[in-house]
């Protein structure tokens, strides 16, 4: 089944604990990226990759990194989590930047 | 990328044709218009994508009218679980220009029986 998998699904942290989302996806896609979605203020884009090894910041990017070493994975790294991280967080996968975009199940995350 | 103006939300009823309409009023030659619904604690979902005109899949259609500077989301006879948060988003998408995709606020759908 073609998916996009996330994991954890529900993550509770403390302030300044580094953490880790993985996302991989079985599609072969080429482009990958990572939102935030806040009450009130959509989906917000935090990194994109448009392939292995190329990664760039979409609208929020301050306090997350990503990398992209191999097709199907990328992950999200939280070095020194905050409270204003606390969000739900989707990782998304497609074909190419204009192709439909497929996405995980969510994270959950609270920084206490 | 263009930015987008929808309703913040809309009411229907069972059965009804739900119609949302997105403002694009500075889309640039070669965006093209595609939506998404959202259901609560799930990832958004593709619905749709066009240019001009109409276009029609076994979900909804989409009109753009020929300035381009709007489009309509069409949803024929909604059901309960019609009920979601439905995003428009316009970019030049596949030259690979318009490298971010914002989503915007969206309007949240909401069909009572």
């Amino acid at each position: 089944e073609a998916q996009v998998t996330q994991n954890p699904r529900y993550l509770i942290t403390v302030t300044g604990k580094k953490l880790t989302v993985t996302c991989s996806q079985n599609m072969n896609h080429e482009y990958m990226s990572w939102y935030r979605q806040d009450p009130g203020l959509g989906l917000r884009q935090i990194y994109y990759s448009m392939n292995v090894e190329v990664t760039d910041k979409g609208d929020v990017p301050e306090g997350y990194k990503v990398s992209r070493k191999e097709k199907r994975n990328f992950p999200l790294i939280l070095e020194s989590p905050s409270p204003n991280q606390t969000s739900l967080y989707f990782c998304a996968s497609s074909q190419g930047l204009g192709e439909t975009q497929y996405f995980g199940p969510g994270t959950r995350l609270l920084v206490l | 990328l263009a930015k987008t103006t929808q309703p913040i939300s809309m009411d229907s009823y069972e059965g009804q044709e739900v119609n949302i309409t997105c403002s694009h009023n500075n889309i640039a030659t070669n965006d093209y218009i595609t939506w998404y619904q959202q259901f609560p604690s799930q990832g958004p979902r593709f619905i749709i994508q066009g240019y001009k005109t109409k276009v029609t899949n076994e979900v909804a259609s989409l009109f753009i009218p020929a300035d381009r500077k709007s489009s309509t989301l069409s949803l024929p006879r909604v059901s309960l679980s019609d009920t979601a948060v439905y995003y428009c988003l316009v970019g030049d998408f596949f030259s690979g220009s318009a490298r971010q995709l914002t989503f915007g606020s969206g309007t949240q759908l909401t069909v009572l029986p």
